[in-house]
């Protein structure tokens, strides 16, 4: 059973627009989440991650907010560039409770068109 | 400073062939990781050794052994390879204690025929 869910196979968006992308979760327990980007033929790269004790979390272009009650999260890239045409996944973490192992989202496909 | 490294980078197999898959790190890391990646489903868990010396399950650990040789090196071993091993395969690492961020290798593409 799929803990971690991006519902989204896809995204496409405008150079210069914003991308969201979503993710649900179904573990209450989980306390700690990771959005990684991946490239064709390439290990995926941790990009930006959030903490349960937070609802915002910025790095330059890409903000994560957090909605626990919903048991939601969500990833805005501004503004979208060619070079953040990739998959991205939503992991999650439950720490302590379960050796810091992640789950994760089927992933979502973004295309940024120029 | 190369960080996760993984070998081969493509394999083909038979069915009922065994083969092992390399992965090691020089980032002085405690815990790596094994995951499978197919598609429309995500990276699930195979094994995982949480530090040097141990070793345990994952979601999916059916087929697969496993071997943290020391702390640098973590591979995994198919024994009888079947059709539905066909996938991608990524090693990661991550540094210890609360740090939670896991960093991956460039990934192994196997195709077992």
């Amino acid at each position: 059973d799929q803990q971690v869910k991006q519902n989204s196979p896809s995204l496409s968006v405008q150079e210069g627009r914003i991308s969201i992308l979503n993710c649900d979760y179904t573990n209450s327990m989980f306390d700690y989440f990771l959005w990684y980007k991946k490239y064709p033929a390439e290990g995926p790269t941790f990009l930006i991650s959030i903490s349960s004790i937070k609802d915002k979390n910025e790095d330059g272009r890409f903000t994560v907010f957090l909605n626990k009650s919903a048991k939601h999260l969500s990833l805005h890239i501004v503004p979208s560039q060619p070079g953040d045409s990739a998959v991205y996944f939503c992991a999650a973490s439950a720490s302590p409770f379960n050796d810091y192992k992640l789950s994760f989202g089927a992933g979502t496909t973004v295309t940024v068109r120029a | 400073n190369a960080g996760v490294t993984q070998t081969p980078k493509f394999q083909v197999l038979k069915t009922g062939q065994s083969m092992t898959l390399q992965c090691a790190q020089d980032m002085n890391h405690n815990s790596m990781y094994w995951y499978r990646q197919d598609p429309g489903m995500g990276l699930r868990l195979i094994y995982y050794s949480a530090s040097e010396g141990t070793t345990d399950k994952g979601e999916v650990p059916n087929g697969y052994n496993v071997s943290r040789l020391n702390k640098r090196e973590f591979s995994l071993r198919l024994e009888s390879a079947a059709p539905s091993q066909t996938s991608v395969y990524f090693c990661a690492s991550r540094i210890r204690g609360g740090e939670e961020t896991q960093y991956f290798g460039p990934g192994t593409r196997l195709l077992v025929l």
